[in-house]
């Protein structure tokens, strides 16, 4: 099945930007949704359809996808942004839902 | 506002049925826009979408749990529940249950219940 790749990974200082890449091939033909998982919480949808954010997501969250990487972008990030990251997309072959492994964004 | 509630034991035996049910509040579960889901995580690891169910009864499997999965639904207790058989300690994680929408190929999950923790252990 098609299974996104995520990095373990990403730190950035309060106030920059943070960018949260989740790679496939060819996912860009793909419709990715990203969720936002804090410590001891249930995930929270921050962006649906590529680029679409759920009402009461701040307008700092936002996302794109084109060619073989789909990109969650936080700006102006603040202490409060740090949690786990998943990106989702649906597998057509399969029919199921598929999760990237997930990207832990670390506030320095 | 709509609201999902886990619900079922916490310890199961190995090689027994794990058995679940999420309770739907503040809305219907029988509307054409929504399958009703489950997914799961490990202790420390992430995300893994174990399938979903219409509220007709019709499902979507995760091909790796097929055999061992049942979804169900009771659209007139709003509630949808999950079987899985044959349970080993790789089956113990937190259990959410979540609202599906989006439509094929574009489902997603816009609203979580909280969480119940499933431990496999004798």
């Amino acid at each position: 099945s098609f299974v996104p790749t995520q990095p373990p990974s990403v730190s950035v200082a309060p106030g920059k930007t943070a960018r949260i890449p989740c790679d496939g091939d060819n996912i860009g033909d793909e419709t990715v949704h990203w969720y936002q998982q804090k410590p001891g919480q249930a995930p929270v949808l921050v962006v649906y359809d590529n680029s679409v954010r759920p009402s009461g997501i701040p307008e700092r969250f936002s996302g794109s996808n084109s060619g073989n990487t789909a990109t969650l972008t936080i700006n102006r990030v603040e202490a409060g942004d740090e949690a786990d990251f998943y990106c989702q997309v649906w597998d057509i072959i399969s029919d199921h839902v598929v999760f990237g492994g997930g990207t832990k964004l670390t506030v320095l | 506002q709509v609201q999902l509630q886990e619900s079922g034991p916490g310890l199961v035996k190995p090689s027994e049925t794990l058995s679940l049910t999420c309770t739907v509040s503040g809305g219907s579960i029988s509307r054409d826009s929504y399958y009703w889901g489950w997914i799961r995580q490990p202790p420390g690891k992430g995300l893994e979408c174990i399938g979903s169910v219409f509220y007709t009864g019709s499902t979507l499997y995760n091909p790796s749990l097929r055999n061992r999965l049942t979804i169900s639904v009771d659209a007139s207790k709003k509630q949808f529940s999950l079987k899985l058989s044959s349970v080993t300690a790789a089956d113990t994680a937190l259990y959410y249950c979540a609202r599906q929408i989006g439509g094929a190929p574009d489902w997603y999950f816009d609203l979580w219940g909280r969480g119940t923790l499933v431990t496999v252990s004798s």
